[in-house]
């Protein structure tokens, strides 16, 4: 079966910490692979995504992820967080808009 | 980047009355949007996929005589909670693709809060 789990549902980090959130996927095909982040009112915008090609992929706002096709991973990562970051972050797997999403991960960051 | 509306952003109403919920793509045309439903701390759960002149397709559990989707337009596409329940209190959110492509960005409205009392 086609799932996304994110094994951390919550996340606190100091500003100015490094951040690791974790995504693991089981999917039948070859995954396109998201990171979503949702903040209170807003809708959910797309930090980064992975289809083929480098499996290091950039986004925006300083993330970036790697795709491990052994480990079936698919983790977010951002070298110094911002304040602005405390948000919900979803990982998704899918293709053509249907969209299968992990649970969520909640980051808060502390001063 | 393309915006996509959602409207009301939130709504009370009471159980058995009926709900309408708009999703609007502002500045691009979606032939095939979609409408995800999420429980409070959880994740989003995809319900259909609205066709533009055509029927809905329903995800497996889910009720169409329950959740009328409507895609009037290449720009539109309405979600009815019909005789709504205290169950079916949610955050329902749309989303409309970006291009054709399996990969393209869907960009997701803001989500319409839904309680039923």
């Amino acid at each position: 079966a086609q799932s996304v789990t994110q094994p951390d549902i919550h996340i606190t980090v100091s500003e100015g910490a490094s951040l690791e959130l974790r995504c693991n996927y089981s999917y039948g095909a070859t995954p396109y692979l998201f990171w979503y982040v949702q903040s209170p009112g807003q809708g959910l915008q797309l930090l980064l995504k992975y289809f083929s090609g480098d499996t290091l992929v950039q986004g925006i706002k300083g993330f970036e992820a790697e795709f491990k096709r052994s480990q079936s991973s698919f983790n977010l990562r951002k070298p110094s967080v911002h304040w602005s970051d405390a948000a919900e972050y979803f990982c998704a797997v899918g293709a053509n808009g249907k969209l299968i999403f992990g649970q969520g991960t909640t980051l808060q960051v502390k001063p | 980047g393309a915006v996509v509306s959602q409207h009301p952003s939130r709504v009370i109403c009471k159980s058995g009355t009926s709900v309408k919920i708009e999703c609007r793509s502002l500045d691009f045309q979606a032939t095939t949007m979609f409408w995800y439903r999420q429980f409070p701390k959880q994740s989003l759960m995809l319900m259909a996929t609205s066709n533009e002149g055509s029927k809905a397709t329903y995800e497996q559990g889910v009720e169409k005589d329950k959740f009328l989707i409507n895609h009037a337009s290449l720009t539109l596409s309405t979600l009815t909670v019909t005789s709504a329940h205290p169950e079916d209190s949610s955050f329902y959110i749309c989303s409309a693709p970006g291009g054709s492509g399996p990969s393209d960005e869907q960009y997701f409205g803001p989500g319409t809060r839904l309680t039923v009392t």
